[in-house]
């Protein structure tokens, strides 16, 4: 059974671009949740997805917007990007009845230059 | 907001003696208290939960005890290992929101 499947694994890109991640949510999860780890840091929540709608937003700015696929796959997108988006993306699915049973995914690994 | 303080940051045990990890947590609606592993260049791991209606829950080796009053929540490992070497973060959750906040993580080192 796949897990949850994140891509790009590593991504570079250049100050100023935009970026789109994507997430592939494990079998039978509805739920996606898009989490920032910065170096050192612990995840940090920018929103989560149900039924293709935006349910609940972090303290990150419009730059940072999502979407929520009919088969439950979710993107994130940046624009504008800054030296300081640089961190590791981290995907989580989860049941909507059981919404912190998070199973998490690998990670896309941006780099901002 | 939620907010989780975590300490301390980096802690280095002999193979075998006993690590204990502390969090404490702002929003006294929190209700659900996960702790992760997150091994290098991995994705994190759920290890033990617990609810605020518990205050200890125990699985092998790992146990997690609840303080509601005082706000604060800890993980102890008994009889590390090499392989619990990993960053540890604690995390909380509810009181309406659907997000979990972490706290900023532990480095735990277990010297063979």
């Amino acid at each position: 059974d796949a897990g949850v499947t994140q891509s790009p694994t590593h991504l570079i890109k250049t100050r100023g671009q935009q970026v789109t991640l994507r997430c592939s949510p494990k079998s039978g999860h509805d739920t996606v949740s898009w989490y920032q780890q910065a170096l050192g840091q612990g995840p940090q929540f920018i929103f989560q997805y149900y039924e293709e709608e935006e349910r609940q937003r972090g303290n990150f700015p419009d730059r940072f917007s999502g979407h929520q696929f009919p088969n439950y796959s979710s993107e994130l997108n940046v624009n504008a990007l800054l030296l300081g988006d640089s961190a590791l993306y981290l995907c989580a699915s989860s049941f909507l009845s059981d919404i912190y049973g998070y199973t998490f995914g690998s990670g896309t690994r941006l780099t901002v230059v | 907001g939620e907010n989780v303080e975590q300490h301390p940051s980096t802690l280095s045990v002999q193979e075998g003696d006993s690590a204990v990890i502390k969090c404490t947590y702002s929003d006294s609606a929190s209700n659900y208290f996960p702790w992760y592993k997150q091994e290098l260049g991995k994705r994190p791991q759920l290890i033990i939960d617990i609810r605020s209606n518990v205050g200890e829950k125990k699985d092998q080796r790992i146990a997690v005890t609840l303080n509601k009053t005082a706000k604060h929540f800890s993980l102890h490992i008994t009889e590390t290992q090499p392989e619990d070497s990993a960053v540890y973060f604690c995390a909380a959750g509810g009181a309406g929101s659907y997000q979990l906040t972490f706290g900023k993580g532990t480095k735990l080192s277990v010297i063979p």
